[in-house]
């Protein structure tokens, strides 16, 4: 079965730390993932997509079919990083992009 | 550009009311275009999905319909509300799915 498990609900840093949000994926294919942010008030936002291998915000994501994993890093948090962060998968054709349940983010000054 | 328009923002329903949510995409064309339920701690849960007019894919078997009656129109209805479909409703739409998908703003709905 297609699943995305983020497995913390919740990730509290301070200012200047490094920061993991986990993501892991079960797909049999060869996956396209995708990390979402969501800021308070703002809409569900595509943060970036392992394809593209870039980095957004100081943010960037490696694709690890070993251990798929899709883990999202940034090597120094900002307080303006605090969101709640959605991992997801597309498993191609008609798309149905499957989302993980969530990390929460919270950058502490 | 694009955009992509969801109303109404919030909603507060009596149970066993109906429903309609509607969807609309501006500057593109044949789009493929989603419904999406997000819940705390659940994360999003594909509801339906639409690759062209009249063309409605079900996810999961609930209370709700989907219809496209126009190519760039979804709406999400109901006959009847119950109280668990109280939820926060996203739309959602994509060219290509290794593009990305684009959300709409969201509505609340409150079954009461």
């Amino acid at each position: 079965a297609q699943r995305v498990t983020q497995p913390e609900k919740l990730l509290s840093v301070f200012k200047g730390a490094p920061v993991e949000l986990k993501c892991n994926y079960s797909y049999s294919g060869s996956p396209e993932l995708f990390w979402y942010v969501q800021y308070s008030r703002q809409r569900l936002q595509l943060l970036l997509r392992h394809i593209s291998r870039e980095s957004i915000k100081g943010f960037t994501a490696d694709l690890n079919k070993g251990e798929t994993s899709f883990h999202l890093k940034k090597p120094f948090a900002q307080e303006e990083d605090s969101a709640m962060y959605y991992c997801a998968l597309s498993p191609g054709g008609y798309n149905k992009l499957i989302f993980g349940a969530g990390t929460r983010l919270a950058v502490h000054p | 550009s694009q955009t992509i328009h969801q109303w109404p923002a919030t909603l507060v329903q009596p149970v066993g009311s109906p429903l309609s949510l509607e969807c609309t995409v501006e500057g593109t064309s044949n789009p493929n275009l989603y419904w999406y339920r997000q819940a705390a701690g659940r994360g999003l849960q594909l509801l339906f999905y639409s690759v062209g007019i009249g063309q409605i894919s079900s996810e999961v078997p609930q209370n709700l319909s989907a219809s496209r009656p126009q190519d760039r129109q979804f709406i999400l209805s109901s006959k009847k509300l119950l109280l668990s479909d109280s939820g926060f409703y996203l739309c959602a739409w994509t060219y290509r799915d290794r593009d990305g998908y684009t959300f709409g703003s969201g509505t609340r709905l409150t079954v009461v």
